[in-house]
């Protein structure tokens, strides 16, 4: 079935440092790709999305790039802050189907 | 509304009780989904309705979870002799078609003891 991958957290990174989070995902087709945050106390928020190949989602200065070849979908940050501080969920959904998450990445930005 | 809203926000029940969960969707947004999340973890799937139907029931886990949309809008999920393994943040989504990103609810904190 349709699955999620993305590293394992907790990420520690200081403000300014250039950030990724890796993404992979297995699915027929031509899903719908999405990053979601959380930040402390608070409900998931969509952050990026890209439909489809070659697409680049960005929001809030984090960028994702749609790659087909490689099915991948990683976030990158090229300054962070500390109110980036938060968990990020990358998810999937087929075209009239539910979205699929990852088990999240916690990131951690030290002042 | 302006948002998805799930109540209530926290509910604590005893092991063997009965628990209903609400969600008020965004108006007009005819998907609604049920996801839960355990600490640590993403959100999985339980249920999706298109309109008033269920069109993907897969996600529920056994036969004591039963979610309901009777008139397009609201829907309650429903958990009967709740189980302690059934403690989790219950959340509540909506978007206007399937495939958009969803908007989520706050989420229901249940604690099962």
């Amino acid at each position: 079935g349709d699955s999620v991958t993305q590293m394992e957290g907790p990420v520690t990174l200081s403000e300014e440092a250039f950030l990724t989070i890796n993404c992979t995902y297995t699915a027929t087709g031509y899903p719908s790709l999405f990053w979601y945050v959380q930040y402390p106390g608070e409900g998931l928020q969509l952050l990026l999305k890209a439909t489809k190949a070659d697409d680049k989602g960005s929001n809030k200065g984090f960028e994702a790039t749609y790659r087909k070849e490689t099915t991948s979908f990683h976030l990158e940050k090229g300054s962070v802050q500390v109110s980036d501080s938060a968990v990020y969920f990358c998810a999937l959904s087929r075209e009239g189907d539910k979205i699929i998450f990852g088990k999240g990445t916690r990131l951690h930005i030290l002042p | 509304g302006a948002g998805v809203s799930q109540t209530p926000s926290n509910k604590v029940t005893e092991k063997g009780k009965y628990v209903e969960l609400r969600c008020d969707p965004i108006s007009g947004h005819t998907a609604l989904y049920w996801y839960r999340q355990s600490l640590g973890q993403g959100p999985e799937f339980l249920i999706y309705f298109q309109g008033t139907g269920a069109a993907d029931d897969s996600g529920l886990p056994n036969d004591r979870f039963f979610a309901v949309r009777p008139e397009g809008s609201v829907s309650t999920l429903k958990i009967q002799r709740t189980e302690r393994g059934d403690s989790a943040v219950y959340l509540c989504a909506s978007s206007l078609s399937t495939g958009d990103g969803y908007t989520f609810g706050s989420g229901t904190r249940l604690t099962v003891v």
